[in-house]
């Protein structure tokens, strides 16, 4: 079975444009996770969603960042404007909940963004 | 809050020498806890899994123990190998479906 799917792997932009990442999550998972990870923070949870909705946006870092999954089998994490300091390397994983059994999350390779 | 404490890297080994990772938490009620491994360039991957105190979990010659009385689950192994390099996180899943995650030991296995 294929796993989470992201694109692009690598992206580099100058700063002030807008950078969409996307995510194509187990078939059959309903639930799905944006996670940011770099050396100063570690792993961040942005934002999750549970069967296309958002549940918790918490941990986004500002109204720069956006998050939409339109259907069970997309999502996208957008920033705009970019800025240097959103360099990152940004992590999907998607799990199957409600089926009373913890199941644990399965990752993407992640998207290294790089912001000049 | 729930929340997930594991010893900090970066830890350096040689080849066959036995390996500890601490993992303490706190949480309400049995949460169920998780080793994932991420390789440079990679996401991180399951390693293994305990969902109920006593359960040892284990997976690649790795192993961990749910203990509820220390509110410990320290991954361990045998004879690390080279090719073991690389960020273990340890994490926690008590209710719903959010993770949380330690800050991430990263090991280096030298030949």
């Amino acid at each position: 079975d294929a796993g989470v799917i992201q694109s692009p792997r690598h992206e580099v932009t100058e700063m002030g444009q807008e950078v969409t990442l996307r995510c194509k999550p187990i078939s059959g998972h309903n639930s799905l996770f944006w996670y940011r990870q770099t050396m100063m923070r570690g792993l961040e949870l942005l934002i999750y969603f549970n069967n296309n909705v958002p549940i918790d946006d918490s941990g986004m870092p500002e109204d720069r960042f956006s998050a939409k999954m339109p259907n069970a089998s997309f999502s996208t994490l957008k920033i705009q404007p970019s800025e240097p300091r959103d360099s990152a390397v940004y992590f999907c994983a998607s799990t199957r909940s409600g089926t009373g059994r913890n199941q644990p999350q399965h990752f993407g390779d992640g998207t290294r963004l790089s912001i000049l | 809050g729930d929340s997930v404490t594991q010893m900090e890297g970066p830890v350096t080994l040689s080849e066959e020498a036995f390996l500890t990772i601490n993992c303490t938490y706190t949480a309400t009620g049995y949460p169920s806890l998780f080793w994932y491994v991420q390789y440079p360039g990679e996401g991180l991957q399951l390693l293994l899994k305990a969902t109920k105190a006593d359960d040892k979990g284990s997976n690649k010659g790795f192993e961990a123990t749910y203990r509820k009385e220390t509110t410990s689950f320290h991954l361990e192994k045998g004879s690390v190998q080279v090719s073991d390099s690389a960020v273990y996180f340890c994490a926690l899943l008590r209710t719903g479906n959010q993770f949380y995650f330690g800050t991430g030991t990263s090991l280096t296995v030298i030949p």
